[in-house]
C-alpha cells in the first residue's frame, strides 16, 4: 500500500498571501495524483488531477506540480473561501486508493 | 446538473446491517465506475471500495478494513449504486460519500450520509 504524507498538518496564512502544501508518496505514483478541498460540513471537491490539471471551474490561483513521489499544491493568493482542509490522493497503484491525512489551511 | 445523492444512513447496533444508496443524475450512470469514501468524525478520508462499469466487468474492489463485510453493487437501469454493510462495527461510524470515478480520481461527490454504529 502506498502511504501518502502531507505537510504541514496546519498552515496559518494571511488572506492575499501564498500557500504551499506538500504531499509525499512512499513510492512513485507517476503523475496519478489528485488534490481535494473540504470545507467544514461539506463534501470534498476535486481541485486538481493528473498532478497539475485543474478540474472544471477551479480558479487559476490553484496550481499543482510534481511527479513521482513529491507533489505541491500552491494557492497563489488566498481568498477567504480557500480556508479549508486539503487532501492529496494517489491513484497509480490500487487497490487501495490512498489519501493523505490532510492539511488544514487556517487564517493567520 | 451532475449530482449524487446518498441515502440510507442512520443509527444501527453493532453486528447489524445497513444498506446505503447513491442516486445519480445528470450523466450516463452506466458509463462510470462508482466509489464509496468514508470519513470518521474529526478524521480524514478513507476509501471504502468501488465498482467498475459493466463495460469493464462491473467488478469490485474493497479496502482491507471492510473486505468480506461490505458489498458494492449497481443498478444501471435506476442509476443507483449501493453499499451493503454487514457485521457493522463501532469503527464504521462515519459520513459515507458516494463518488464518481474518472478513473480513479473522484470528480463528483455526493453530500454524504451519516452512519452511526452504537449500542
Amino acid at each position: 500500500e502506498i502511504v501518502m504524507t502531507q505537510s504541514p498538518a496546519t498552515l496559518s496564512v494571511s488572506p492575499g498571501e501564498r500557500a504551499t502544501l506538500s504531499c509525499r508518496a512512499s513510492q512513485s505514483v507517476s503523475s496519478n495524483l489528485a488534490w481535494y478541498q473540504q470545507k467544514p460540513g461539506q463534501a470534498p471537491r476535486l481541485l486538481i488531477y493528473g498532478a497539475s490539471t485543474r478540474a472544471t471551474g477551479i480558479p487559476a490561483r490553484f496550481s499543482g506540480s510534481g511527479s513521482g513521489t513529491e507533489f505541491t499544491l500552491t494557492i497563489s493568493s488566498l481568498q477567504s473561501e480557500d480556508f479549508a482542509v486539503y487532501y492529496c490522493q494517489q491513484y497509480n497503484n490500487w487497490p487501495p486508493v490512498t489519501f493523505g491525512q490532510g492539511t488544514k489551511v487556517e487564517i493567520k | 446538473e451532475v449530482q449524487l445523492v446518498e441515502s440510507g444512513g442512520g443509527l444501527v447496533q453493532p453486528g447489524r446491517s445497513l444498506r446505503l444508496s447513491c442516486t445519480a443524475s445528470g450523466f450516463t450512470f452506466g458509463d462510470y465506475a462508482m466509489s464509496w469514501v468514508r470519513q470518521a468524525p474529526g478524521k480524514g478520508l478513507e476509501w471504502v471500495g468501488f465498482i467498475r462499469s459493466k463495460a469493464y466487468g462491473g467488478t469490485t474492489e474493497y479496502a482491507a478494513s471492510v473486505k468480506g463485510r461490505f458489498t458494492i453493487s449497481r443498478d444501471d437501469s435506476k442509476s443507483i449504486a449501493y453499499l451493503q454493510m454487514n457485521s457493522l462495527k463501532t469503527e464504521d461510524t462515519a459520513v459515507y460519500y458516494c463518488t464518481r470515478l474518472r478513473p480513479y480520481y473522484m470528480d463528483v461527490w455526493g453530500k454524504g450520509t451519516t452512519v452511526t454504529v452504537s449500542s
